[in-house]
């Protein structure tokens, strides 16, 4: 079983519509949690951090994380063409000296 | 501006010729870490460095090298490069236990 899964997609939704993103991790006591966004041949940027259960919005992005169930999530509000891109899911599990997990990424397409 | 760089940004180079990437961050992080990116594989580690002169194994270490004699760079070495280490890569940094920022990437091709 792999650490960060993700599904590798490629997703693709229509411009305007919410693109929902999921993420889950098998380290149970794991703290942090990232999402970071990747154009391609471009390095990952951070879009999103969050570090306890509930929603976490910033702008059109909203991070929610679920313990219970291991499961973090990024939903992108009214996506725009310019969203397409590599999102990626970053696990900072327990004891880990590695610091993150990387899951495989998922790819977004908006569709104008 | 708080950043990673990364040098050089493009490298073409030959079979078994020494090369060195460099990588510095200037936000005072203890972690910096390698990546390697390939297609339909993504991030892997290569190695990683919690604080000066403290370095270990990532998932894909063997053919790299890398020191950390100073907290700010860390160097990736191969010192007799093969085409399998045609690759993109990534140096990243963070403070322990934070979200790490990363490096512009080196695109290497080894022929």
């Amino acid at each position: 079983q792999k650490e960060v899964e993700q599904n590798s997609g490629p997703l693709s939704v229509p411009e305007g519509a919410i693109a929902s993103l999921n993420c889950t991790y098998s380290d149970r006591g794991s703290q942090s949690f990232f999402w970071y966004r990747q154009y391609s041949g471009k390095s990952p940027e951070l879009i999103m951090s969050i570090y306890s259960n509930g929603d976490k919005e910033d702008g059109r992005f909203t991070a929610q994380l679920n313990k219970a169930s291991q499961y973090v999530s990024l939903l992108i509000r009214d996506s725009q063409p310019s969203d397409s891109a590599t999102y990626l899911c970053a696990v900072n599990m327990q004891g880990s000296a590695r610091q993150l997990t990387f899951g495989s990424g998922t790819q977004l397409t908006v569709l104008p | 501006e708080a950043q990673v760089t990364q040098n050089p940004r493009y490298l073409i180079t030959v079979t078994g010729k020494k090369l060195t990437v460099t990588c510095s961050q200037n936000m005072n992080h203890e972690y910096m870490s390698w990546y390697r990116q390939d297609p339909g594989l993504g991030l892997r580690q290569i190695y990683y460095s919690m604080n000066v002169e403290v370095t270990d194994k990532g998932d894909v270490p063997e053919g790299y090298k890398v020191s950390r004699k100073e907290k700010r760079n860390f160097p990736l070495i191969l010192e007799s490069p093969s085409p399998n280490q045609t690759s993109l890569y990534f140096c990243a940094s963070s403070l322990i236990g934070q979200e790490q920022y990363f490096g512009p990437g080196t695109r290497l091709t080894v022929t």
